[in-house]
C-alpha cells in the first residue's frame, strides 16, 4: 500500500461546479497537510497548507483534513477555467528533517 | 523576487550518454532539492541540502546519479549512465530552512525536461 493514495483523474467539469479532490494516506504519523497546484509545464506550488483535523478556508478553496479517517480533501467553489491545472496533495511527519511525500497528482479540466 | 531558475528546459540524450542539469535557487534559501517527476506520478525526492550540505539523498540512485551544491547556493544534478526509465521532469526547489517547517513551502523551478531515447 502506498503512503499516499490520490483519486485517479482526469476529472473534468463544467465552468461554476463544486470540485472535490480528495487524498487517503496511511501513515498516522503524517501531521502537515498541504494541497500544490501544477499548470502544465510548470513547477507545482503551495495552494494551502493545514496541520489540523478540520476545514481551512482561503478564498474559493477549503481544505479539508480528518486524521481519524487519514482523509483529506480539497474543496474548489465556483470552479473557473484557470483553475485548470493537476493537484497534488503533499504530507510530511514533524522534524527538522522530514519530507514530503506527495500523491501523484489529479489533472482538472474547467469548461468555459 | 526572482524565482528557482533551472536549465536547461529540455534535453534530449541517448541511454548510456551523460547529462547535467543546473539550479539556481532563490537568494537567502539554505535548503534546496531536487525532485523526479515522472510522467503522470507526484514529485519524488531525490536528494536535499542544507547550505551546501546533504540532509538527504536515500532515494538518490547513487550509482548514475550525482548532486553537488558547491558554496551552498548553486546546484548541479548529473546523471551518468542515463537510462530510459530516468525520461522525467527534473524539479528544482528551495525553501527558507528545513523541511520540518510546518508551512511545507517549497518553491519550485520549472523543471528540466529529460527524454532518454
Amino acid at each position: 500500500q502506498k503512503e499516499v493514495e490520490q483519486d485517479p483523474g482526469p476529472l473534468s467539469v463544467p465552468e461554476g461546479a463544486i470540485v472535490s479532490l480528495n487524498c487517503t494516506y496511511s501513515n498516522s504519523a503524517f501531521q502537515y497537510f498541504m494541497w500544490y497546484r501544477q499548470y502544465s509545464r510548470k513547477g507545482p506550488e503551495l495552494l494551502m497548507y493545514t496541520y489540523s483535523s478540520g476545514n481551512k478556508e482561503d478564498g474559493r478553496f477549503t481544505a479539508q483534513v480528518d486524521k481519524s479517517s487519514k482523509y483529506i480533501s480539497l474543496f474548489i467553489r465556483d470552479s473557473q477555467p484557470s483553475d485548470s491545472a493537476t493537484y497534488l496533495c503533499a504530507m510530511k511527519y514533524p522534524g527538522a528533517n522530514s519530507k514530503l511525500t506527495f500523491g501523484k497528482g489529479i489533472t482538472l479540466s474547467v469548461r468555459p | 523576487e526572482a524565482g528557482v531558475a533551472q536549465s536547461p528546459r529540455y534535453k534530449i540524450i541517448e541511454k548510456r550518454q551523460s547529462v547535467a542539469f543546473w539550479c539556481n535557487p532563490i537568494s537567502g534559501h539554505a535548503t534546496l532539492y531536487w525532485y523526479q517527476q515522472i510522467l503522470g506520478q507526484g514529485p519524488k525526492l531525490l536528494i536535499q541540502f542544507q547550505n551546501n550540505g546533504v540532509v538527504d539523498d536515500s532515494q538518490l540512485p547513487k550509482d548514475r546519479f550525482s548532486a553537488e551544491r558547491l558554496k551552498g547556493v548553486d546546484s548541479t544534478l548529473k546523471i551518468q549512465p542515463a537510462k530510459l526509465e530516468d525520461s522525467a521532469v527534473y524539479l528544482c526547489a528551495s525553501s527558507w530552512g528545513l523541511a520540518g517547517e510546518i508551512t511545507g513551502e517549497l518553491f519550485f523551478g520549472e523543471g528540466s525536461r529529460l527524454t532518454v531515447l
